[in-house]
């Protein structure tokens, strides 16, 4: 399996900044993916970042609020625009595996106050 | 309607029974795969055990099983001999054929083990 790491692990912002997290993946990959977990809550995915071309974002999520950035083929970010409280969450990247599982990495604990 | 429905918000199991967690799922699609996931309080996903719609066997992954019943759409991760280290979310995920890779995520069972 691929080995993930994200930065920061963790982080308490002020509304109306931003935070920018960064993916890391020890091999390369075409599609890397990110996911927010809010309080309680299940995952949802954000957005699919393509080295090369522009992320696809899911219904609910605009680039404004979340610009991707997909430099190469074994690193990604995602930035938080703009933050308020209801942007308290953990964030996921995760890549494809060999056959049709997801790995994830340790995930960034984002708390907007 | 729900892609993926867990119904047990919340399990406990003694330490060394086994334990089974559900997940029902819903799809149109003949091509398609179930993932089960565990969280623990760190927040990381690990990826737990995959079954593929066209597999006529259940799948395991050592203590990790998953009971699929194709015709009631069901597939349950069957702990068995259950440890302090398995308390943690375990969240059902599948992916449709016909989405791509996009991943529809269960609300998710806590499982708390006994002592």
């Amino acid at each position: 399996s691929a080995v993930i790491s994200q930065k920061p692990s963790r982080d308490i912002c002020q509304r109306g900044t931003s935070l920018t997290i960064q993916c890391q993946v020890d091999s390369q990959v075409t599609m890397m993916f990110w996911y927010r977990q809010q309080p309680g809550q299940s995952l949802t995915l954000i957005a699919t970042a393509n080295q090369g071309s522009e992320a696809t974002y899911e219904s609910g999520f605009v680039i404004d609020k979340f610009p991707i950035s997909r430099p190469n083929l074994t690193f990604s970010t995602l930035t938080v625009s703009n933050m308020s409280p209801e942007d308290s969450s953990i964030y996921l990247c995760s890549v494809p595996g060999r056959t049709y599982e997801q790995y994830f990495g340790p995930g960034t604990r984002l708390t907007v106050t | 309607a729900q892609k993926i429905t867990q119904t047990q918000p919340g399990m406990f199991v003694q330490e060394k029974e086994a334990v089974t967690l559900d997940c029902t799922y819903d799809t149109s699609d003949q091509s398609y795969g179930l993932f089960w996931y565990k969280q623990p309080s760190s927040g990381e996903m690990i990826f737990l055990i995959y079954q593929g719609s066209y597999d006529e066997q259940n799948a395991t992954e050592g203590r990790y099983s998953l009971n699929f019943q194709k015709a009631r759409k069901s597939a349950n991760l069957v702990i068995s001999a259950s440890q302090l280290g398995d308390s943690a979310m375990y969240f059902c995920a599948m992916r449709e054929g016909s989405s791509g890779n996009q991943f529809y995520f269960g609300t998710g069972t806590s499982l708390t083990v006994i002592p």
